[in-house]
């Protein structure tokens, strides 16, 4: 049973750039969150997906960042024009069900130079 | 955003002592749950509880669901050095506008000195 799987880990990019961020939710999961986290602080909301559907967008910013959830394939998260500010630990989490336990994957640390 | 009040923020403990920490709200929940998270790790859901006044034990972690359901408690047990992390609570339910809320406290740092 493989868990909630995100890669890269580690992601670095300049000032500018874009950064994708994957998640590949647990097997029989439909529902996927995406969780920000700066050091020394908790994990703040971003986006709530449901397969092709985002359900609850409200933690993520208005610009730069969208998010998605294909048919196939994993979900993405997307930044454009990635800031200094940007840089953060992204967990991404999934669940069976809408209010269902979230189990979380081992994040993608995105460092922008 | 909004996130949950625990506390303590921090704290330092002998191994074998045992941990209480405590989380609280505004704001009703459906669920409550604690996670812990290691550095350079994502969070690993500890335990969950569904209903208010429900205790619920994992080996020597014990939380409940206050009867307010607007707050949760974690207590450890005779604490061992692998017991050190960030733990954090979360809340879960439907806000009064209809929409989907799940929030994460702003955690608890244990340090367990040998």
């Amino acid at each position: 049973n493989a868990g909630v799987m995100q890669n890269p880990r580690h992601l670095v990019r300049r000032r500018g750039q874009e950064a994708r961020l994957r998640c590949s939710p647990m097997k029989g999961h439909s529902h996927v969150y995406w969780y920000r986290q700066l050091p020394e602080e908790g994990l703040k909301f971003m986006v709530y997906l449901q397969k092709e559907n985002i359900i609850d967008e409200s933690g993520m910013p208005k610009e730069r960042f969208s998010a998605e959830f294909p048919k196939e394939g994993p979900s993405i998260l997307r930044i454009q024009q990635v800031v200094r500010g940007d840089s953060a630990a992204y967990f991404c989490a999934s669940s069976r069900d809408r209010l269902g336990e979230q189990f979380f994957g081992p994040g993608t640390r995105l460092t922008v130079l | 955003g909004q996130q949950l009040n625990q506390s303590p923020q921090s704290m330092f403990i002998q191994e074998g002592e045992d941990v209480s920490m405590n989380c609280t709200s505004s704001s009703i929940f459906n669920t409550w749950l604690w996670y812990k998270q290691e550095p350079g790790e994502g969070p690993v859901l500890l335990i969950a509880l569904y209903k208010a006044g429900e205790l619920t034990s994992n080996g020597r972690l014990t939380a409940q669901f206050g009867i307010t359901r607007k707050d949760s408690f974690l207590n450890i047990s005779a604490s061992i050095p692998s017991d050190v992390g960030i733990y954090f609570c979360a809340g879960q339910g439907i806000s009064t506008s209809g929409t989907y809320k799940y929030i994460f406290g702003t955690g608890t740092r244990l340090k367990v000195l040998a």
